[in-house]
């Protein structure tokens, strides 16, 4: 199943690096998402895009900045993370935002 | 109270076994609820939406209970593919986003 694609699937990178996560739905969807997933812990909503318009941050710090182009394409830069910041990076897609949302293969991070 | 609560398991279970997973939401106005599962180093696939009435999927069926705000998964002849992790999801009113149980694990074994 390709209907949400993320790249790359693995990234390490030091604190001070600059990299981008990058996704995309093949799906028609008009709502995109970024989940964060660290062990232990449930699924941590990052960022929502309705219609290409951020509608929700979650009091996610500024090291993480979204970037949501048109309705099939949202990426997520990093800058200046910390150790605590790897996790699994997860994209997700939804019709709407009162579906069912579909999930990309997620971006393993670790930040050394 | 966590909005969505799950017993995180982990559930062992032999092939064959009927296994069944509780979970609780504290927000009354949910509209939406959803079992999700997960594979180990894999992303959550949606497993079934789950009906006010109930519903059934094959070996799976999911009932809602919003009296009592919880939500269930019972399986039914486990095989060993059956072994994840299933994740509970409920959706507010309004356009509001899935919010995540933590997950219980289960294990089929031979």
């Amino acid at each position: 199943e390709t209907g949400v694609t993320q790249t790359p699937r693995h990234l390490v990178m030091g604190m001070t690096n600059k990299k981008s996560l990058k996704c995309e739905q093949h799906l028609g969807h008009n709502a995109m998402y970024w989940y964060k997933q660290s062990a232990k812990k449930p699924l941590e909503l990052m960022f929502v895009y309705n219609f290409k318009e951020q509608t929700e941050n979650n009091s996610v710090p500024s090291r993480f900045s979204p970037e949501c182009p048109n309705s099939s394409h949202l990426f997520l830069h990093l800058h200046t993370l910390q150790p605590e910041d790897s996790a699994l990076y997860l994209c997700a897609s939804s019709q709407d935002m009162q579906n069912e949302a579909f999930f990309g293969q997620g971006t393993r991070l670790t930040v050394v | 109270r966590k909005e969505v609560e799950q017993d995180p398991g982990p559930f062992n279970v032999p092939e064959g076994a009927t296994v069944a997973f509780n979970c609780t939401y504290s927000n009354s106005a949910s509209q939406s609820f959803f079992w999700y599962r997960q594979d180990c180093r894999k992303e959550p696939k949606l497993l079934m939406s789950v009906y006010s009435s109930g519903n059934e999927d094959g070996r799976f069926t999911a009932q809602l209970n919003r009296a009592s705000q919880y939500i269930s998964l019972l399986i039914r002849d486990s095989k060993l593919s059956d072994s994840a992790t299933y994740l509970c999801v409920v959706m507010n009113s309004g356009y509001s986003t899935l919010t995540f149980g933590k997950g219980t694990m289960l294990l089929v074994s031979p």
